[in-house]
């Protein structure tokens, strides 16, 4: 069965530092999305991603936040400067139609 | 605005026991419903969804979730229970139509005891 995968599983940064959280969303969906669940707490809409841009992102994604579907297949979260409250798992998600989205298994950004 | 209210943190319960995870919506559009389950150190997995239809819902494992759109609510219930059900299980609510994100609940935490 077609999974949504993530690399790397865990990341370890050095505030400040830039990070590049990667995933390959099922081939075949087109609707593609970066969520976050701090330690604890409930999970949070970053950005949604269709047709080679954005289409809605929350207040959480500021300036220091990209996304970029780079080749066709890969989907990326880019952190440029990370904080210390930027630690959590973030998980990708994709879709096809208008209803389910699939989760991968999320990379966990630890920021020291 | 669309939210989820989960009313339960943590529901402990014995093994082959009955269980209902409660999860209340507000929203003033139509809306889609959803149950995810997330095991230790692992990410979300569907257990069923609500679009349209017969507002009894029948999932994997077991699970079955009923929708009532005059209590706004859409209560998860497993009429009897496993260890490996212990988990978190989260409701999560989105716009019908398009590509709308999803808005969770803050989850509910069920332990399952032998």
């Amino acid at each position: 069965e077609p999974e949504v995968t993530q690399t790397p599983s865990h990341q370890v940064t050095q505030m400040g530092q830039e990070v590049i959280l990667r995933c390959v969303p099922i081939s075949n969906h087109l609707y593609f999305y970066w969520y976050r669940q701090i330690l604890g707490q409930k999970v949070e809409f970053l950005v949604s991603f269709y047709n080679n841009e954005i289409s809605e992102k929350s207040e959480i994604f500021d300036d220091q936040f990209s996304v970029e579907r780079p080749d066709g297949s890969n989907f990326t979260l880019k952190i440029r400067s990370t904080k210390l409250e930027d630690s959590a798992m973030y998980f990708c998600a994709s879709r096809q139609g208008a209803d389910t989205q699939y989760f991968g298994p999320g990379t966990r950004l630890t920021v020291l | 605005a669309q939210s989820v209210t989960q009313l339960d943190s943590q529901v402990p319960v014995f093994e082959e026991a009955p269980v209902e995870l409660r999860c209340n919506y507000s929203s003033s559009v139509s809306v889609y419903l959803f149950w995810y389950v997330q095991y230790p150190n692992q990410g979300l997995q569907l257990l069923l969804k609500y679009l349209s239809g017969s507002t009894l819902v029948k999932g994997i494992n077991g699970f079955e979730a009923e929708f009532n759109k005059s209590q706004t609510s859409f209560h998860l219930r497993k009429p009897s229970v496993h260890i490996s059900d212990t988990a978190e299980y989260f409701c999560a609510v989105s716009l019908s139509g398009g590509y709308n994100k999803l808005i969770f609940g803050a989850g509910t935490r069920l332990a399952v005891h032998p």
